[in-house]
């Protein structure tokens, strides 16, 4: 079975800081891993996947099939960032995805 | 166009009762899934439904079902409430294509007293 593991509630950092929102996974096979984001008050929304090797909104996110990971990452946050990011993981071929638990991320000004 | 539509928007239930969830997809979407969201297990995939069939199913008890219309729109039930299902249900829309992005509803909140 495959999971999804986001080892932290909560990131607080200042504007202008460097960001790194942490996932790891277990799966045998070959996952699609994407990064979900939910800003107050809106929907559950795709920032980026793994596929795509797009970064949106300045973010970025390399998978790591060695150690299992796909970080996510930002080399100056915004306080326009401030939203709960789920990391998900879905088997090859399928569409439906495990979610990690989420990391909150706070930006201070 | 669009986006998820997800009836009702808040739901209160006793234990025992029963409760039917609606979602109408974005328009040429064929895919719905549905995810519940709770404090302590985050998001758990419950199903997916594709041209009107249950094409996966996740962890959960025979009291969770759901179904697809011809026009995409989908319905969840559960029956015999417990206090544990209160969550947040969402509701997914895609072409249904392999790894191909989600759009959620806002979803429908259910407190069962």
């Amino acid at each position: 079975a495959q999971r999804v593991t986001q080892p932290e509630k909560l990131l607080s950092v200042f504007k202008g800081a460097p960001v790194e929102l942490k996932c790891n996974y277990s799966y045998s096979g070959s996952p699609e891993l994407f990064w979900y984001v939910q800003y107050s008050r809106q929907r559950l929304q795709l920032l980026l996947r793994h596929i795509s090797r797009e970064s949106i909104k300045g973010f970025t996110a390399d998978l790591n099939k060695g150690e299992t990971s796909f970080h996510l990452k930002k080399p100056f946050a915004q306080e326009e960032d401030s939203a709960m990011y789920y990391c998900a993981l879905s088997r090859s071929g399928y569409s439906t995805l495990t979610f990690g638990k989420g990391t909150m991320l706070l930006v201070s000004p | 166009k669009a986006g998820v539509t997800q009836t009702p928007r808040y739901l209160i239930k006793t234990r025992g009762q029963q409760v039917t969830l609606s979602c109408s997809p974005i328009s040429g979407h064929r895919s719905v899934s549905w995810y519940q969201q709770t404090p302590g297990q985050g998001l758990q995939f419950l199903f997916e439904y594709f041209s009107e069939t249950q094409r996966n199913k996740g962890n959960f008890p025979g009291r969770f079902s759901g179904r697809q219309f011809s026009n995409s729109r989908s319905e969840m039930n559960v029956s015999t409430l417990e206090l544990g299902d209160s969550a947040l249900y969402l509701c997914a829309s895609s072409l249904g294509t392999a790894s191909e992005k989600l759009f959620f509803g806002s979803g429908t909140q259910l407190s069962v007293l």
